[in-house]
């Protein structure tokens, strides 16, 4: 049962372009959702998150899109950078008792980001 | 400030061994979680803990076990291993758990043989 899924295993983009990647969830009681980004060796860092009474979240070069109707959310890069490079994972939590929830995040299965000189 | 810090790194058990994990959580950081990634696949959430207390627990069987200490810090234990429990552990930590993301370890690499 993937509640979140991100389609594309992988995605190619020249620097300075645009890197659009896109997630899928299945959970209508989702409420809040994340990017991490990973590289190898090392654990999934924090990128951008955005609460579902949002449809749009920016911090810098990262904008995060959710469109709650689809249970879609991409993640915009603008412009890519070969730093860039990275697997990107969306995950996403809902409201459990206590309110502590957002401990347990649940993950898409992650895109592969190339960002090519 | 110190990340999330695991250890060990890596380790190597047999099949039938039992393994113990260990964390420690950023300053001030009163939530850690664990999660399993294997290869080719998200994390996975196996367990919250909050304040001393369970908060939340995945879908993995009671061989998989958790704590944590007044400090904060946390042990993964994991009895009778099995092949398919080689993965990479990974610990994360909040400030408390509501609103505010997670902070990822570097993981611990499992290989069970």
């Amino acid at each position: 049962d993937q509640q979140v899924k991100q389609n594309s295993p992988s995605l190619s983009v020249q620097e300075g372009r645009i890197s659009i990647l896109n997630c899928d969830y299945t959970n209508s009681m989702f409420d809040y959702f994340l990017w991490y980004k990973k590289y190898p060796a090392e654990g999934p860092t924090f990128l951008i998150s955005i609460s579902s009474i949002k449809d749009k979240n920016e911090d810098g070069r990262f904008t995060v899109f959710l469109n709650k109707s689809a249970k879609h959310l991409s993640l915009h890069i603008v412009p890519s950078q070969p730093g860039d490079s990275a697997v990107y994972f969306c995950a996403a939590s809902a409201p459990g008792a206590g309110g502590t929830s957002y401990g347990k995040l649940t993950f898409g299965q992650g895109t592969i980001l190339t960002v090519h000189p | 400030d110190a990340g999330v810090t695991q250890s060990p790194t890596h380790l190597i058990k047999t099949r039938g061994q039992h393994v113990t994990l260990r964390c420690s959580p950023i300053s001030g950081h009163k939530s850690v979680s664990w999660y399993q990634q294997v290869l080719g696949q998200g994390p996975q959430f196996i367990f919250q803990y909050y304040e001393k207390e369970e908060r939340g627990r995945g879908n993995f069987p009671d061989r998989f076990s958790a704590r944590q200490f007044p400090n904060y810090s946390s042990e993964l234990n994991v009895n009778a291993l099995l092949l398919g429990d080689s993965a990479l552990y990974l610990c994360a930590s909040s400030w408390s758990g509501d609103n505010s993301p997670l902070h990822f370890g570097n993981g611990t690499r499992l290989t069970v043989t």
